[in-house]
């Protein structure tokens, strides 16, 4: 059965600061994808990035890398130079081909950037 | 206006009352899914749905009844609520499955009493 493991529940940090946000899955499928979302205070959900079973490269956009390690079944986010606007609550999310892609999200990591 | 709208956002109810959250999208996507999100559980899927009259359980199903007559619509009916049911619920469309990117209500906060 797919699961979505992100063990910080909350992290603190001080503007300009980097921080890495963890992500472990759980699979038995060749075929899936991995996602982050990004729910600010105003409370919406944000999509951040997708990235399928058979790309392992690794992403930047702007500030935000994402670090896909099928050999260890991580998708972790890192931040670089934090700014508050940064302080939200980011999602790790897992869909398989076995279970018809459903959506499964991992229980979240609030984020706070101090100024 | 275009887009996913979730109705009510705030509902107040008591125990045993029956609640229908509604949604709907105007990009004629194929699914549409709903959440729940809890303190410490993140999003849990409750049901989704590929397509009018196709739906299917997710995670977290019981106490639930979806219907989906139209494509645009996904209303979530708690039959019966209970407390364990005080939660902020989110709709969710996506053009194919959960493999795509999920365009997500603003969601609608439930207390009930």
């Amino acid at each position: 059965a797919q699961k979505v493991t992100q063990a910080q529940t909350e992290i603190s940090v001080v503007e300009k600061e980097d921080v890495t946000l963890d992500c472990v899955y759980e699979t038995r499928d060749t075929t899936y994808y991995l996602f982050w979302y990004k729910q600010p205070p105003s409370g919406e959900l944000v999509f951040l990035i997708r990235r399928n079973s058979f790309d392992e490269q690794n992403e930047i956009s702007g500030r935000y890398s994402w670090n896909f390690q099928k050999s260890t079944s991580s998708f972790n986010f890192t931040i670089t130079a934090s700014q508050v606007v940064d302080s939200a609550v980011y999602f790790c999310a897992l869909s398989e081909a076995g279970s018809s892609y459903k959506l499964i999200f991992g229980s979240g990591t609030r984020l706070l950037v101090r100024p | 206006d275009a887009g996913i709208t979730q109705s009510p956002r705030y509902k107040i109810t008591e125990t045993g009352r029956q609640v229908t959250l509604m949604c709907h999208q105007t990009w004629s996507h194929s699914y549409m899914f709903w959440y729940r999100q809890d303190l410490g559980h993140g999003l849990r899927l409750i049901y989704y749905s590929a397509a009018a009259d196709i739906t299917d359980k997710g995670e977290v199903p019981d106490g639930y009844v979806v219907s989906r007559s139209k494509t645009e619509n996904f209303p979530l009916t708690l039959e019966s609520a209970t407390r364990s049911q005080t939660s902020v619920y989110f709709c969710a469309s996506s053009t194919s499955s959960g493999a795509n990117v999920l365009t997500f209500g603003a969601g609608s906060r439930l207390t009930v009493l």
